[in-house]
C-alpha cells in the first residue's frame, strides 16, 4: 500500500563500490524525483523525470545516473561511492508534469547511504 | 533561483506552548508553498500547503500557516504545542510557471519537553 517505496532502507558500503537505489511510486504520478539531505538535513533536489524524460539536473557528479525504465519508476546508480555521498535519498513523485502547478510531492521513507 | 530562509535553526518549547516558526523566500514571482515534516527516522510529510485563494491555511495536527506575500513569507503556527510534535519542520517554495523544482528551507528542529 505504502504510495512511494524506495530500497534499500539502509545501505553501507566501501567507498569505490558502485550502487543502486530503487524507487517505485503506484499513485500514478508523472513526475518523480530524487533528493538528497545531507548530515545537516539539508534537502537538495538532485534529478527530476516526467514520463521518463530527465527534466531537472542539478550539479550532481556525473558518477550519479537515475534511470527511469517507466513512470512509475526511478532509480537511481552511483558509481565509485565517495565518503561525501553519505547521506539520505528521498525519492518524491508528484501528480502532474510539465506546466505544473498546485501539486505537491510525495516522499518515500529515504534510504540512508552510509560510505566507509 | 530562488532560495528560502528559516531563521529558527532550533527550537525548544514546553508542552502547551504555542509555536511560530519563520521561513522568508527569495522570488518575486507566483509560488505554491509548502511545510513538511520529518519526525525523528522518517520520511517528510505534508504538513499544509498554499497554492491560492485565503492567505490563512489550515493542516493537520493543529497547525496552520500565513501567507504575507508583501513580506515574502509563510510562517507555520501552532497554538499549543504537544511533545509529539518534536520533530525537524521544513518550508519549501516551488516556483511557477514551470516544472516543479521545489526548494527546501535548511530546516528547524523543534523539541517538546513533556
Amino acid at each position: 500500500d505504502t504510495a512511494v517505496s524506495q530500497t534499500p532502507k539502509y545501505l553501507v558500503t566501501q567507498m569505490g563500490n558502485d550502487k543502486s537505489i530503487k524507487c517505485e511510486q503506484n499513485l500514478g504520478h508523472d513526475t518523480m524525483y530524487w533528493y538528497k539531505q545531507d548530515s545537516k538535513k539539508f534537502l537538495k533536489i538532485m534529478f527530476s523525470y516526467n514520463n521518463k524524460e530527465l527534466i531537472i539536473n542539478e550539479t550532481v557528479p556525473n558518477r550519479f545516473s537515475p534511470k527511469s525504465p517507466d513512470k512509475a519508476h526511478l532509480n537511481l546508480h552511483i558509481n565509485s561511492l565517495e565518503l561525501g555521498d553519505s547521506a539520505v535519498y528521498f525519492c518524491a513523485s508528484s501528480p502532474k508534469g510539465q506546466g505544473a502547478v498546485n501539486t505537491e510531492a510525495f516522499f518515500g521513507q529515504g534510504t540512508r547511504l552510509t560510505v566507509v | 533561483a530562488q532560495s528560502v530562509s528559516q531563521h529558527n535553526h532550533h527550537v525548544i518549547l514546553s508542552e502547551a506552548a504555542s509555536l511560530e516558526l519563520g521561513c522568508n523566500y527569495s522570488y518575486g514571482g507566483t509560488v505554491n508553498l509548502f511545510w513538511y515534516v520529518q519526525y525523528p527516522g522518517q520520511h517528510l510529510q505534508l504538513l499544509l500547503k498554499y497554492f491560492s485563494g485565503d492567505p490563512l491555511v489550515k493542516g493537520i495536527k493543529g497547525f496552520e500557516a500565513e501567507f504575507i506575500k508583501s513580506k515574502f513569507s509563510f510562517n507555520l503556527r501552532k497554538p499549543s504545542v504537544q511533545w509529539s510534535d518534536t520533530a525537524e519542520y521544513f518550508c519549501a517554495v516551488n516556483p511557477l510557471p514551470g516544472y516543479q523544482k521545489v526548494t527546501f528551507g535548511t530546516g528547524t528542529k523543534l523539541q517538546v519537553i513533556p
